[in-house]
């Protein structure tokens, strides 16, 4: 089975660079994505890290180590908009390739 | 008009009631997915299919069942409705993962706020 791990809040201020981590356990996967969701909003599709290393889509970039299990989203430049909940995904392998979802992190930027 | 279109976008039921959210897609993706929201935690998987003829039970479909009647259009049922079913459901659909990275991200609809009374 699948099991990702995301801190569960994380503070900064407007302008500041943040990152969230995600760690996980899994068996085999494809790749690692990221999605963002406002209060009460539909998640929306950042970016997808297939292989090891860096993926830059303007003010968020995203990483991937698949030997550390880990990967991570950085924000920089944060806007106050960017206040909402994150949350990574793992594609698995098996299954088709469908996706399993960590419990996200809520992300607040302060003025 | 929305990729991914739900409705009803709120409801309430009653206990026991059978109730049906629907979900049509214009992406012309062959996978959609019912996900599961409840308040601080992530999103938990229903049912899937990846076409017509394909129905696939996700981690928490007891009390659930599902229906793709075409392509474009997938039907989540709960046939007696339970507090506990009390939630924000989510329709997805995604490609198949050829053609580029952004073919792998899921394409979410507005969700359907259900509260079972």
């Amino acid at each position: 089975g699948q099991s990702l791990e995301q801190p569960s809040e994380v503070t900064a201020v407007e302008g500041a660079i943040v990152q969230i981590n995600c760690t996980y356990q899994t068996s085999g996967f494809y790749g690692l994505s990221w999605y963002q969701q406002h209060d009460g909003g539909a998640p929306t599709f950042l970016s997808y890290n297939a292989l090891d290393g860096l993926e830059e889509t303007g003010r968020f970039s995203s990483f991937l180590s698949r030997s550390d299990s880990y990967g991570y989203l950085l924000l920089q430049e944060l806007q106050m908009k960017d206040s909402a909940s994150y949350f990574c995904a793992v594609r698995e392998l098996t299954n088709a390739g469908k996706s399993t979802f960590g419990d996200g992190t809520t992300l607040t930027v302060k003025p | 008009d929305a990729d991914v279109t739900q409705t009803p976008r709120n409801r309430i039921t009653k206990t026991g009631k059978r109730i049906m959210l629907e979900c049509s897609q214009t992406k012309g993706h062959d996978r959609m997915y019912w996900y599961r929201q409840d308040p601080g935690l992530g999103l938990r998987l229903i049912y899937y299919s990846f076409d017509v003829k394909d129905i696939n039970k996700g981690e928490i479909s007891d009390g659930y069942s599902v229906s793709r009647q075409a392509q474009a259009k997938f039907s989540l049922s709960l046939e007696s409705a339970i507090p506990n079913q009390t939630a924000l459901y989510f329709c997805a659909t995604s490609g198949t993962g050829t053609g580029g990275t952004t073919n792998y991200g899921y394409t979410f609809g507005s969700g359907t706020r259900l509260t079972v009374v």
